[in-house]
């Protein structure tokens, strides 16, 4: 009954690999985004797309690219990871174009470690 | 100037305390202020949020804006362990944007 998902929660993973981490919500939402908490907490936005269009891109490395087949999902693939990607990352949603006066949904996180 | 600042804390108080926390924010386009708590690895969960200035008031929380001082404040009385958490603050402006937070505040509630 989980309304947003990702996969995997953890992820330890050596420097220079290559990673995917996927969501994926029950929900029936049009917007899906992805943020990254710091060691210090701060929650910033990276990605955004509304039904499968990518309509916010943050000041992200080209590194990060993210992959909607359709608008439950929303999927994160990083390349060439680096020590400073270690950190949560959050996938959430919310209903209509992106209205966060709904309130977003956020999924539980997935912990990624790099070595 | 970061768009939305938050003193981090921690902030540990004894159980049935009256406790205040606070945002401030410089875009005045803001009009929207939202509230979320975030606890121990989860994710953040929205829990109130209130328009322009004024109080709004849901249960023992109360969020109350001044926008002339672009300043966000959350109170929570008679505060219970149960809320021991991270608040956030995410003053929001317009459908099409995606929310901005604070850092957040850690807050701790001893039995």
């Amino acid at each position: 009954d989980t309304a947003v998902s990702q996969t995997p929660k953890y992820l330890v993973t050596q420097m220079g690999n290559d990673k995917s981490i996927k969501c994926e919500q029950n929900l029936g939402h049009d917007t899906m985004y992805w943020y990254k908490q710091d060691s210090k907490k701060f929650l910033k936005i990276m990605f955004s797309y509304n039904n499968k269009e990518l309509i916010i891109n943050e000041t992200v490395p080209n590194r990060f690219s993210p992959k909607s087949p359709d608008k439950a999902h929303l999927n994160l693939h990083i390349n060439s990871l680096e020590l400073g990607d270690s950190a949560v990352y959050f996938c959430a949603s919310s209903q209509g174009t992106g209205d966060g006066l709904d309130g977003y949904t956020f999924g539980s996180g997935t912990r990624l470690t790099v070595v | 100037q970061k768009e939305v600042e938050q003193d981090p804390g921690p902030l540990s108080v004894p159980e049935g305390a009256i406790v205040s926390l606070n945002c401030t924010y410089s875009n005045s386009a803001f009009q929207y202020f939202m509230w979320y708590r975030q606890y121990s690895r989860k994710g953040p969960e929205l829990l109130m949020y209130t328009y322009s200035s004024g109080n709004k008031e849901d249960g023992r929380f109360t969020a109350q804006v001044d926008k002339s001082s672009k300043y966000i404040s959350l109170f929570i009385r008679d505060s219970q362990p149960s809320d021991s958490a991270t608040y956030l603050c995410a003053p929001y402006n317009q459908a099409g944007t995606a929310l901005i937070f604070g850092k957040g505040t850690t807050l701790s509630v001893s039995s």
